[in-house]
C-alpha cells in the first residue's frame, strides 16, 4: 500500500521568503514522486517529479524537492517566493498496481504568498 | 495546444437526473483517467483504462460508469445522481507505454452541483 502525508493544510510565506512545502510517504517499492500545483479552476500541473537518479530534482517556476528516502520524504522547496506561487500543492506517489498506474495524492497545501 | 477538454465547466443537476461528463484528449496517450476532488479529501480515481475497449474500477467508483470506445474520448456518466457526488471531476491522461513513472495530465474539471 501507498500514502502521501502532506503536513500542513495552509502555509503563509512573505513575498521573498523561502517556500518549504512538506510530503512524507510510504510506499512498498521504490516510488515515483510527483508534486503539481493547481491554480483556482484549473487543473493540476506537473512541477516536477522523481524516479531515478538524482535526488534533487529541478522543476519549473524555480521549484526543486529532494527524494530522502532514509526520511521517506519529498519535501518542495523555492528560495524567494513570488506572489504567483499562490496556488495549491500536491504530492502523490506513483506505482504500477493491479495492471493501471495507481497514484495517490496527498490532501493538498495552500500556500498564501504575502506582499 | 494539446491536451485535455471536459465539458461542461460546470453544471447544477436535479438529484436523479443522468449526466454525462466528457473528456477529450488529443496527446494520444493510452491511459485516461477520472477523480473527484472534495475538500480536505485530494483526488480519489474513479475510473480508469489503459487503452481502448477496457476500463477498470478505482477507489471510489459507486454510482459511476466509464466507456472508451476509442483513443480519445473517455466519458463519466452518472446514472442516477445524488447530492453526494456534489465534487469537481478531472479528467487526466498518461502515455502509459513510458512506463509508470510517467505524469498525469490534467483537464481543467468540471464543476458538478447535485440539488
Amino acid at each position: 500500500a501507498q500514502s502521501v502525508t502532506q503536513l500542513g493544510s495552509h502555509v503563509s510565506v512573505s513575498e521573498g521568503a523561502l517556500v518549504l512545502l512538506r510530503c512524507n510517504y510510504s510506499s512498498s517499492v521504490p516510488p515515483y514522486l510527483f508534486w503539481y500545483v493547481q491554480y483556482p479552476n484549473q487543473g493540476l500541473q506537473l512541477l516536477l517529479k522523481y524516479t531515478t537518479g538524482a535526488t534533487l530534482v529541478k522543476g519549473i517556476n524555480g521549484f526543486e524537492a529532494e527524494f530522502k528516502k532514509s526520511e521517506t520524504s519529498f519535501h518542495l522547496t523555492k528560495p524567494s517566493a513570488h506572489m504567483s506561487d499562490a496556488a495549491e500543492y500536491f504530492c502523490a506517489v506513483s506505482q504500477r498496481s493491479g495492471g493501471y498506474q495507481k497514484v495517490t495524492f496527498g490532501t493538498g497545501t495552500k500556500l498564501q504568498v504575502i506582499p | 495546444i494539446a491536451g485535455i477538454t471536459q465539458a461542461p465547466t460546470s453544471q447544477i443537476l436535479a438529484a436523479g437526473r443522468r449526466m454525462t461528463l466528457r473528456c477529450t484528449q488529443d496527446m494520444r496517450h493510452n491511459a485516461m483517467y477520472w477523480y473527484r476532488q472534495d475538500l480536505g479529501l485530494g483526488l480519489r480515481l474513479i475510473h480508469y483504462s489503459n487503452t481502448a475497449g477496457t476500463t477498470g474500477k478505482g477507489e471510489v467508483p459507486d454510482g459511476y460508469s466509464v466507456s472508451r470506445a476509442n483513443t480519445d474520448d473517455f466519458p463519466l456518466t452518472l446514472a442516477s445522481a445524488v447530492p453526494s457526488q456534489t465534487s469537481v471531476y478531472f479528467c487526466a491522461s498518461s502515455d502509459r507505454d513510458r512506463g509508470h513513472n510517467q505524469p498525469q495530465h490534467f483537464g481543467d474539471g468540471t464543476r458538478l452541483s447535485i440539488l
